[in-house]
């Protein structure tokens, strides 16, 4: 079973709907969730960052993570065709010399169309 | 600002090969690390480093060798190329500031390996 588990998509929703994007993980020990955007032949960029249980929102994105659920969440508000990409989710815990492993989800493919 | 650099874009290598990725950033991260993509497979690390001098394997490491002479670089070795090393490779560098985490990707390398 893999630590952090994603919905591959595709996912296809028309301009201005509000997209959900979901990921589970295993490991209690996670703290820090991130989700990343990736356009088609370019490396991921972070998108969001979160530390523990709660919400963050920037603009039109929104990160939830619920853990006693084990649950992450990015919500994108009134989507646009520029919001089409793969959506990876991410997440690692502190500790010593283990601050760069990042455990990252299979990602979502999202197509925003007109 | 160049951020993380990856050289080359793209590389072809027979079986039996082998060859260095480079990655470079001049952002002075402490932590660098590798990552290969494969399809279904999301962003898997096969190598990483919390400073220069020190380096520590990933999830997927066999094959692969790294070093870490200076903050700015972190190679990636392939010592006798294989098809099954055919992917996307990805390098990051992350920082930390008061338990604030931000994570940069280069745009990668992808390699055939025939």
């Amino acid at each position: 079973q893999k630590e952090v588990e994603q919905d591959p998509g595709p996912l296809s929703v028309p301009e201005g709907a509000i997209v959900s994007l979901n990921c589970t993980y295993s490991n209690s020990a996670f703290q820090y969730f991130m989700w990343y955007r990736q356009y088609s032949r370019k490396g991921p960029e972070l998108l969001m960052y979160t530390y523990s249980s709660g919400n963050k929102e920037d603009g039109r994105f929104t990160a939830q993570v619920d853990k006693s659920s084990k649950y992450i969440s990015l919500f994108i508000r009134d989507s646009q065709p520029s919001d089409s990409a793969t959506y990876l989710c991410a997440t690692f815990r502190l500790a010593t010399g283990t601050a760069s492993k990042l455990t990252f989800g299979t990602g979502t493919r999202l197509q925003v169309t007109l | 600002n160049a951020g993380v650099t990856q050289t080359p874009k793209f590389q072809v290598l027979k079986t039996g090969q082998s060859m260095t990725l480079q990655c470079a950033q001049d952002m002075n991260h402490e932590y660098m690390s590798w990552y290969r993509q494969d399809p279904g497979m999301g962003l898997r690390l096969i190598h990483y480093s919390v400073g220069a001098g020190i380096t520590d394997q990933g999830e997927v490491p066999n094959g692969y060798n790294v070093s870490r002479s200076t903050t700015e670089d972190f190679p990636l070795r392939l010592l006798s190329a294989a098809p099954s090393q055919t992917s996307v490779y990805f390098c990051a560098s992350s920082y930390r500031d008061r338990g604030n985490y931000g994570y940069t990707f280069g745009s990668g390398t992808r390699l055939t390996v025939v």
